[in-house]
């Protein structure tokens, strides 16, 4: 059975600081990857999505990269504010239908 | 584009009693899927439809938990009765098929 794992747990981080997030999978027979952010009390918002065939996605300050190999993905996020706040989590897909295996989440704390 | 409605967003129910929750996915997504997330962890997947075809409720709880889509678009997951347990926020989300899942804001449930 597929397990991710997201370390650490949680980090703060000043304002302006480049945040490094990752996500370890053990099953390296992955369809796709996802990225969220979840605020408290509210739902995932996407992020980015990366197929298994593509080693990186960007979209604006948000950089994801996927190593199948080493089963491993880092979201890096380039000078962080605090609107940068929230729990990160990454979901790791299968199968073609989405079955997401997700991980526990990183929850971030940017101080201003 | 509207996003994936839910409701209620919360709920608080004595255990033993029952309850539902309401999805309106994206319109076009044929794919939908319920998860619940307990406290600090990723959300788990209940069961995934295909329009109106439960594809995958092999991690249902079909003792208690129920769900439907009947005309392949909005959804209902039930649960009767109710344990102390259940309580966690539920999440539905669609996706046009083999792609991006995208979330509804969830459906607090504390089961008292």
């Amino acid at each position: 059975k597929q397990e991710v794992t997201q370390i650490p747990a949680a980090l703060s981080v000043p304002e302006g600081e480049n945040l490094v997030l990752n996500c370890s999978f053990t099953d390296s027979a992955i369809y796709n990857l996802q990225w969220f952010r979840q605020d408290p009390g509210k739902g995932l918002t996407s992020l980015l999505l990366i197929q298994s065939s593509q080693r990186e996605q960007t979209s604006g300050r948000l950089n994801a990269s996927l190593d199948k190999s080493s089963g491993r993905s880092t979201l890096y996020i380039a000078a962080s504010q605090p609107g940068d706040s929230a729990t990160y989590l990454c979901a790791v897909s299968t199968d073609s239908w989405g079955k997401f295996q997700f991980g526990a989440g990183t929850q971030v704390v940017v101080t201003p | 584009e509207a996003g994936v409605v839910q409701s209620p967003r919360y709920k608080i129910i004595e255990k033993k009693q029952p309850v539902a929750f309401w999805c309106n996915p994206i319109s076009g997504h044929n794919t939908l899927y319920w998860y619940r997330q307990n406290l600090g962890q990723g959300p788990e997947l209940l069961i995934r439809y295909e329009n109106e075809e439960a594809v995958d409720d092999s991690q249902l709880p079909k003792d208690r938990f129920s769900a439907e889509r009947l005309k392949g678009v909005d959804s209902t997951l039930k649960i009767q009765p109710a344990e102390l347990g259940d309580s966690a926020v539920y999440l539905c989300a669609s996706s046009p098929g083999q792609a991006e899942q995208f979330f509804g804001p969830g459906t607090r449930l504390t089961v008292l």
